[in-house]
């Protein structure tokens, strides 16, 4: 379970401030996403990237920014912090042999 | 735009009985369903998946079936306990851009009652 470690676990920050969520895996795996869970509404995603050179917008982009460091990380920036992005944030990866993903622990974010 | 529907969105069965989950999808294109479950606080997790070549798939308590024409599938869990209350989700996944990119519908809570 180590595998995709997120982090912070959990934050709670201010309307209008910037904030960062990592991401970064052990699995070698090129395929790296970041998804948000509210309650009713499912995994929406928000960006993906299939390897360092690329990055592609989800479902819900607006208000999100991503960097992909490297291979083994993947970052999630909100550039101005606002209510409605207070949600749980799961970051995931895949292999292109097998399709199902490996869940990071989650980030739960709050903005006041 | 492609959509997964999931139903019901809550259910509660008695420990031993079954529990059965339904998903419907809109992309025609679709040929990869996995099934995540998440316990309370923690992350999803694959539990089962198939592909669009195979009808039915079994693993222990856990099946899923597939009808292509009809663009849904089931996850079938049978003899439940309790542990297995969750939230479920389904997914959808097709070929694009060169790989796969999931559409996950918006989850099922299971309560399994003792």
């Amino acid at each position: 379970d180590a595998d995709v470690t997120q982090t912070p676990r959990n934050r709670i920050t201010k309307t209008g401030k910037r904030i960062m969520l990592e991401c970064s895996q052990t699995k070698g795996h090129d395929r790296m996403y970041w998804y948000r869970q509210d309650p009713g509404l499912g995994l929406r995603l928000i960006y993906y990237s299939f390897d360092v050179k690329d990055i592609n917008k989800g479902e819900i982009s607006d208000g999100y920014s991503v960097s992909r460091q490297a291979q083994a990380k993947f970052s999630l920036s909100l550039e101005s912090a606002i209510p409605n992005q207070t949600a749980l944030y799961f970051c995931a990866t895949s292999d292109p042999d097998r399709h199902g993903y490996t869940f990071g622990s989650g980030t739960r974010l709050t903005v006041v | 735009g492609e959509n997964v529907e999931q139903h019901p969105s809550t259910l509660s069965v008695q420990e031993g009985d079954s529990a059965v989950i339904k998903c419907t999808y809109s992309d025609s294109a679709s040929n990869y369903f996995p099934w995540y479950k998440q316990e309370l606080g923690k992350r999803p997790q694959l539990i089962i998946d198939i592909r669009s070549n195979v009808g039915e798939k079994k693993d222990q308590r856990i099946a899923v079936t597939l009808n292509k024409t009809a663009k849904h599938f089931s996850l079938h869990i049978t003899e439940t306990q309790p542990e297995d209350s969750a939230v479920y989700f389904c997914a959808a996944s097709a070929m694009s851009s060169g790989t796969y990119k999931y559409i996950f519908g918006t989850g099922t809570r299971l309560k399994v009652l003792a």
